[in-house]
């Protein structure tokens, strides 16, 4: 079955630029998007279509995508944007959905 | 107000059934694909099942083998998920959430989810 591969956990010191990555084989023909969770809450997307940011989300959440690997970019990070990142997507058939297994972003 | 509410959640043995729904208002809800996602005790979030506005797609993870029918009733504003053949891995906080694709990957909004356990 289909997978997506982020690193479980990422550290930053506030202000500082964090990077996630998420690799997939099917990435170069299917769009990447990116969902925050904070602990107890229900997720919110952050970054769609690879790297469009939808309103509401602040101008340091970027993304790209290139070649088999999407990356999220937090420019700046604040202590507030601690929470696991998700990255999402389909197979090359479209018909299966996967979530990749989650990065812990810490800020401090 | 977009607001999707879960319900339905609740402790089952293995082996029996359990029926999720998730009410949905603020929206029109017939135009929107919709999903379930779940999420086990301190795990990752896990796609479960994808269905289309009217009914005519309709996607399930590979892991449900078949135990769980997704559906919907536009004219209720309703969304469904059958669950039979619980097991104990089936264990999670179930969301919906709203597609605004056509791939159903881009989900605007979540409900704040329904915890089902399967346990004895």
């Amino acid at each position: 079955s289909y997978e997506l591969t982020q690193p479980p956990s990422v550290s930053v010191s506030p202000g500082q630029t964090a990077r996630i990555t998420c690799s997939g084989d099917a990435l170069p023909k299917k769009y990447a998007y990116w969902y925050q969770q904070k602990s107890g809450q229900a997720p919110v997307l952050v970054i769609y279509e690879d790297n469009k940011r939808p309103s509401g989300i602040p101008e340091r959440f970027s993304g790209s995508s290139s070649g088999t690997m999407a990356t999220l970019t937090i420019s700046g990070a604040q202590v507030e944007d601690e929470a696991d990142y998700y990255c999402y997507s389909t197979d090359s058939s479209g018909n299966h959905r996967v979530f990749g297994g989650g990065t812990k972003l810490t800020v401090l | 107000e977009v607001q999707l509410v879960e319900s339905g959640g609740g402790l089952v043995k293995p082996g029996g059934s359990l029926r999720l729904s998730c009410a949905a208002s603020g929206f029109t809800f017939s135009r929107y694909s919709m999903n379930w996602v779940r999420q086990a005790p301190g795990k990752g979030l896990e796609w479960v099942s994808s269905i289309s506005s009217g009914s005519s797609y309709i996607y399930y993870a590979d892991s449900l083998k078949g135990r769980f029918t997704i559906s919907r009733d536009n004219a209720k504003n309703s969304l469904y998920l059958q669950m039979n053949s619980l097991r104990a891995e089936d264990t999670a906080v179930y969301y919906c959430a709203r597609a605004v694709d056509t791939a159903m990957v881009s989900y605007d909004y979540w409900g704040q989810g329904t915890l089902v356990t399967v346990s004895s």
